[in-house]
This record gives structure tokens, sequence and C-alpha cells, in this order.
């Protein structure tokens, strides 16, 4: 079984300041790790995601995550927020063996104060 | 955009009433999900198919059913709406794979009264 943790439900930050948003997952096999973004009444469109090779990814938008095997993160960094971050994230979690099914995280809805 | 319609895009309805929502694709896509959107809960699965005829049940079934007699389109029928099925669902699409991304629809915002 695998499962997602997202620590906060809301964070808020300043325009040009740093986005970290924290995902912990567990799985009992290599992960497959997925960050998703969602604005108001839209659907979810996918950011950036990590599979296998390299442990920092980078997505759209200036967004990037890194690969954390031994802390069993993948927390979504943004070196710069901008007023057009403000959204909800998921960061979601499939494996192998999971019948290509995704588990999400409760998102965390980013803010972005001027 | 991955092409993914799904209708209708809001409705509500009265307790104890048949539903159906419908997904389409145009792109050819294998894999098909239902979710359900709750504040506090993220996305949940309902079911999922992975061809035509082929489905399964995911994490909330209960009260739902699926059916998929063509490759682009999934159907969720909620049998007897209850109040506890107002939500928002959307529908997702991938070629297959635990690596392969998902694409999402636009939702349906069903509200059960």
């Amino acid at each position: 079984a695998q499962s997602v943790t997202q620590l906060g439900s809301h964070v808020s930050v300043s325009e040009g300041a740093l986005v970290l948003l924290r995902c912990n997952y567990s799985s009992s096999v290599p992960p497959y790790l997925f960050w998703y973004v969602q604005y108001p009444n839209q659907g979810l469109q996918l950011l950036l995601k990590y599979t296998t090779g390299a442990t920092l990814v980078k997505g759209i938008n200036g967004f990037e995550a890194e690969f954390k095997k031994s802390e069993t993160s993948f927390h979504l960094t943004k070196p710069s927020a901008h007023m057009s971050d403000a959204a909800e994230d998921f960061c979601a979690v499939s494996a192998t063996g999971g019948g290509n099914k995704l588990t999400f995280g409760t998102g965390t809805q980013l803010k972005v104060e001027l | 955009d991955a092409g993914i319609t799904q209708s209708p895009r809001h409705k509500v309805t009265e307790t104890g009433t048949p539903v159906t929502l419908r997904c389409h694709q145009t792109e050819n896509h294998r894999y098909m999900y239902w979710y359900r959107q709750d504040p506090g809960h993220g996305l949940r699965l309902i079911h999922y198919s992975y061809g035509v005829k082929d489905t399964d049940k995911g994490e909330v079934s209960d009260g739902y059913s699926v059916s998929r007699s063509k490759t682009e389109d999934f159907l969720l029928t909620l049998e007897s709406a209850t109040s506890s099925q107002t939500s928002v669902y959307f529908c997702a699409i991938s070629g297959g794979g635990e690596q392969e991304t998902q694409y999402f629809g636009p939702g349906t915002r069903l509200l059960v009264l």
C-alpha cells in the first residue's frame, strides 16, 4: 500500500519569496512521484514527476522537486513566487504493481501575497 | 491540453435519483479513471478502467458503478444519489504504466439535495 502526507494545508508566501511545499510518501516498492497543480474551477495539470534517474526534477513554471529516498520526501520548491502561482497543489504517488493507480495527498493551498 | 470532456459540468439532483456522469476522450488512451474531490481529502479514486469492458474498484467505490463500452467513453453512475455524494468529480486518462502521467478533465460539480 502507498500513501502521501502533505504537511500544511495552507501555505502563504510573499511575492518573490521561496516556495516550499512538503510531501512525504510511504511505499513498499520504489515509488513514482508526481506534483499536480489545480487552479480555481479547473482540473489538475502536471507540474513535474519523478520516475527514475536524476533525483532533482524540473517542471513547468520554474518549479522543481527533489526525490530523497532516505527521507521518503518529494518536496516542491520554487526560488521566487509569483502571483500566478496561487493555486492548490497535490502530491501523488504510484508504484510498480500498484495497478496504474495514483494515491493523492490532501493538497496544499498556496497563497501569494504582495 | 489532452482531449477530455466531461458532461454535465454542473448538476443538481435530489436524494434517491439516479445520476450518470460521462467522460469522453479523443486521445485513444487505454486507462480511464473517476475521482471525487472533497475538502480535506484531496482526490480519491472511485473506479478505473484498463480497457473496454474492463473495470476495477478504487478506494471509495461504494454507491457507484461504471461502464466502458467504447475506448473513448467512461460512464459513472450513482444508482441512488445521497447527500454524501455531493462532490466534484474528475475523470482522468493515461496510456498505462505507473510512470505515466494522468491527464484530467475539467470536472463535474454535483449537488445532491
